[in-house]
């Protein structure tokens, strides 16, 4: 286990739909990241969080838009659900900056969206 | 654009073998190296790590070797056993930590009895 939890776990939205979801982080880790994965494809960076600021972004569209808040937890929010947003959405928690020396990048289990 | 791939989509070997996945990578800048495992239906899971500045790094059964003369990466799974089957990713990143982590699309090692 890595300490990274999600919710929900499954959900299914309709197109033009708005969804939330949820992350805490590893107890202790201060930065939380989200991803992206299609089907058969590897994960692909959406943006991170460090002390409730997005520090980082990747290919995104602004309808993909998220938070931290003061306990670390996050969330990431989709507004005009697209069909090609059915995926799984994965979160990430580390407690220091990415190559930093000792630091753990740990996923969580994921939340699986399906929009139709 | 610059991007992290795995040369073979399926790998299967023998219970007991030595198994080699192998990753390219084609940013120049990419300090920061991982391998993960993802079992279906769950999330990626952490392996081993390597920072440009080494070769070399060895944890419980697995090896990772980074070269980055070709900028070619490889992780080495001592014994292969039946839970080694899922599909490894390698990730890497270039920008401090800010730019997230860039994926390969996955090789699927399977493993036959």
């Amino acid at each position: 286990e890595t300490g990274v939890t999600q919710s929900p776990t499954h959900l299914i939205k309709t197109r033009g739909q708005q969804v939330t979801l949820r992350c805490s982080s590893q107890s202790g880790h201060n930065t939380v990241s989200w991803y992206q994965q299609a089907l058969g494809q590897g994960p692909q960076f959406i943006f991170q969080y460090y002390r409730e600021e997005e520090n980082g972004r990747g290919n995104f569209p602004p309808r993909f838009s998220g938070l931290q808040f003061p306990n670390y937890s996050s969330e990431l929010n989709v507004n005009a659900l697209e069909l090609d947003d059915s995926a799984l959405y994965l979160c990430a928690s580390s407690g220091r900056a990415i190559g930093s020396p000792g630091n753990t990048i740990y996923f969580g289990e994921g939340s699986w969206l399906t929009v139709v | 654009g610059e991007s992290v791939g795995l040369h073979l989509p399926t790998l299967s070997v023998q219970e007991g073998d030595n198994s080699i996945i192998n990753c390219a990578y084609s940013n120049s800048a990419s300090d920061y190296f991982i391998w993960y495992k993802q079992e279906s239906g769950k999330g990626p899971q952490f392996i081993i790590d390597i920072r440009s500045n080494m070769d070399k790094r060895q944890g419980q059964r697995v090896t990772v070797l980074l070269n980055k003369t070709v900028k070619h990466l490889s992780l080495q799974i001592a014994a292969t056993q039946p839970g080694d089957s899922a599909v490894y990713f390698c990730a890497e990143n270039s920008g401090g930590g800010a730019d997230g982590l860039t994926f390969g699309k996955g090789t699927h090692l399977i493993i036959q009895p």
